[in-house]
């Protein structure tokens, strides 16, 4: 079945950039979304890529789309202490339902 | 920014016990869906819910659930006769197309004891 696979844990010194990397199976996939959960509290849709772009730059963050690999990655630029969360990768597919990560925890060290 | 809202944010029910958890999803949105986080595993979805009816419902989505929108802006997950294994976050999103991207509430934190 459709599947979101991404390393559990991420630990990147404060000021750096960090990378959370993602694999999904499902080919269909409409939309590739990263979403932040921070302790405690709800899923924040933090920025999303249409399936046909290789490419999406907001603000620190770039996601970078591989189709034919079916890799995405999110880069957080210049990492700070408020960037401490779960990061989710998700697949949005033909069929609308959301397929989700296991997260991703990135931690900061001073 | 419009959001979805969740309420209650935190509900302890006895086992064997009938809950509802409720959702105001954003106003223009059409498409609603609901999923759940059993702590420390991955968000799974329920079901998906669009011109009064289900579209899509997962195998955790058996009798003992059902879905509804009572009214134009409330849409509600019914857990029949609640087990310990409900206990989880539950998240409540909408959208206003299928293939546009869902936006989520801050969940509620079901307990079962």
């Amino acid at each position: 079945g459709e599947d979101v696979e991404q390393s559990l844990f991420l630990s990147v010194r404060e000021g750096d950039s960090s990378v959370i990397n993602c694999t999904y199976t499902d080919s269909s996939s409409t939309y590739l979304y990263w979403y932040k959960q921070e302790p405690g509290a709800g899923l924040q849709l933090l920025t999303y890529i249409f399936s046909n772009m290789d490419m999406k730059q907001d603000q620190r963050l770039t996601v970078l789309l591989n189709k034919k690999d079916k890799h995405l990655s999110l880069r957080i630029a210049d990492t700070q202490t408020g960037d401490s969360a779960i990061y989710f990768c998700a697949s949005g597919g033909s069929a609308s339902k959301i397929i989700f990560g296991s997260g991703t925890r990135l931690s900061i060290r001073p | 920014e419009p959001e979805v809202t969740q309420t209650p944010s935190h509900q302890v029910t006895q086992m064997g016990q009938e809950v509802i958890l409720r959702c105001v999803p954003i106003s223009n949105h059409l498409y609603f869906y609901w999923y759940r986080q059993i702590l420390g595993q991955k968000v799974e979805f329920l079901v998906s819910f669009y011109n009064n009816e289900i579209s899509e419902k997962s195998e955790i989505f058996d009798d003992q659930f059902s879905v509804e929108r009572p009214d134009g802006s409330n849409f509600t997950l019914k857990i029949r006769s609640t087990k310990l294994e409900d206990s989880a976050m539950y998240f409540c999103a909408s959208t206003w197309a299928v293939d546009q991207p869902q936006h989520f509430g801050d969940g509620t934190r079901l307990s079962i004891l």
